[in-house]
């Protein structure tokens, strides 16, 4: 089955820096790749997603690059701001079913 | 609020007990799935409904848990005789069958077992 390694667990850095994190799956056939931002005490919430037939997707100050011969995928936060400190989820589909499989999460913090 | 609904926010019960907790899906969304959160950890897939019908269970999901769809709306989780290891936040998500796999997140409902 799929599994997702996700890394740094936890990322400090000051605003206006950029902040990059990073995860590998293991499926090969995994085609969909969402990122989440959960706040402490609320729900996941989907802030971008790509699909395997992009390298990279831009969104405002947020971006995701896929490299699908590595195997990995990567969410770049660029002028970050003390409202993005939450924790990142990356995850990805399992071969052949709906359920996503989320990597273990990564706490942002920045500091003003 | 058109997004996804729990019910109760927060369940605290005796080992032994039963609970049971409800998820809305957003409208129009045919799909409807089941996490659970422990502390620090990503969501666990638990189970995922297409309709009424339950389509997928995760080994996780013991015998004491029971997921229902009746009417292709709705959800309801059942745990049985709860025990303190199902302590957790249970996570609800749909998403529509075309077009992708965006799932989007109900607000949970955090489960405490004394």
């Amino acid at each position: 089955g799929e599994n997702v390694e996700q890394h740094p667990s936890t990322l400090s850095v000051q605003e206006g820096d950029s902040a990059v994190i990073k995860c590998t799956y293991s499926d090969s056939a995994s085609n969909y790749f969402p990122w989440y931002k959960q706040e402490l005490g609320k729900r996941p919430q989907l802030i971008i997603d790509i699909r395997s037939n992009v390298g990279e997707k831009k969104d405002q100050r947020i971006a995701v690059t896929l490299n699908k011969t590595a195997k990995h995928f990567s969410l770049h936060i660029t002028e970050t701001q003390p409202e993005d400190s939450a924790v990142y989820f990356c995850a990805a589909p399992h071969t052949g079913f709906q359920k996503l499989v989320f990597g273990t999460g990564t706490r942002l913090l920045v500091s003003p | 609020d058109t997004g996804v609904s729990q019910n109760p926010r927060h369940k605290i019960t005796k080992r032994g007990q039963n609970v049971t907790f409800r998820c809305d899906p957003i409208s129009e969304h045919n799909r409807l799935y089941w996490y659970r959160q422990t502390l620090g950890q990503g969501p666990e897939f638990l189970t995922y409904f297409q309709n009424e019908a339950q389509l997928e269970k995760s080994r996780l999901l013991s015998d004491r848990f029971s997921a229902e769809r009746p009417k292709g709306s709705f959800s309801t989780l059942e745990i049985q005789r709860t025990e303190q290891g199902d302590s957790a936040m249970y996570l609800c998500a749909s998403s529509l069958a075309r077009g992708g796999n965006e799932q989007f997140f109900g607000p949970g409902t955090r489960l405490t077992v004394l």
